[in-house]
């Protein structure tokens, strides 16, 4: 049975901290790795990694994908209070159609 | 805003009712794709239309039922409710059938079942 998990589950940071988070994967036929952001509402799309070792930047947060750890980590620089949320990952084979999501892990950046 | 529209926001309902949640697709998406999210399983697949047509299957509960109609739009139909149904349910739509295409995720229904 595929398996997403990430960790932490849970983090605590003070404004202006760095960040990351870790998305590791025991899937077959491994296809696309995505993170989401999920603040009060609807996840929103962030990345997708389908290649090993290339980085995806977007501001202050960018990812990366390691296929021969079966991970991926997701950093976040000079953290704000507006990145308080839960980062989803979640991983697609190629025998599915649809998202495997790991459980996600919540931020919080206080003042 | 991602585009996807779910109704209603809020729905309260008691075990042993039938509810129906109603998602309308981004225009242009064929896709929809249904999630149940509660606190202690995440975000879980439950099944997938496109064009009208099933096409992916995740852990659908034999009580819950799916349909897309013409007009793209999807509904989830839920069944004899028991507590633990109580949970937030998403729908996503995307471009195509493959899970490569982004998936944009509408607010949600949050299910309350007493």
């Amino acid at each position: 049975e595929d398996k997403v998990v990430q960790s932490p589950l849970s983090l605590v940071v003070h404004e202006g901290d760095t960040v990351t988070l870790n998305c590791s994967y025991e899937v077959t036929n491994f296809r696309s790795l995505l993170w989401y952001k999920q603040e009060k509402k609807a996840p929103t799309f962030l990345f997708m990694l389908t290649s090993s070792g290339i980085e995806k930047k977007s501001g202050r947060l960018s990812s990366i994908l390691d296929k021969k750890e079966l991970s991926s980590i997701l950093n976040i620089t000079a953290t704000q209070t507006g990145d308080s949320a839960i980062y989803l990952c979640a991983v697609l084979s190629n025998s599915g159609y649809a998202l495997n999501f790991g459980k996600g892990t919540s931020l919080l950046v206080t003042p | 805003d991602s585009g996807v529209t779910q109704t209603p926001k809020h729905l309260i309902t008691a075990t042993g009712q039938r509810v129906t949640l109603r998602c309308s697709p981004r225009s242009g998406d064929l896709s929809v794709y249904w999630y149940q999210q509660s606190l202690d399983q995440g975000l879980q697949f439950l099944i997938q239309y496109y064009n009208g047509e099933e096409r992916a299957k995740g852990n659908i509960l034999e009580r819950f039922s799916a349909q897309q109609f013409p007009d793209l739009h999807s509904e989830l139909n839920l069944s004899s409710l028991e507590l633990g149904d109580s949970a937030l349910y998403f729908c996503a739509s995307s471009v195509g059938a493959s899970g490569t295409d982004t998936q944009y995720f509408g607010p949600g229904t949050r299910l309350t079942v007493l």
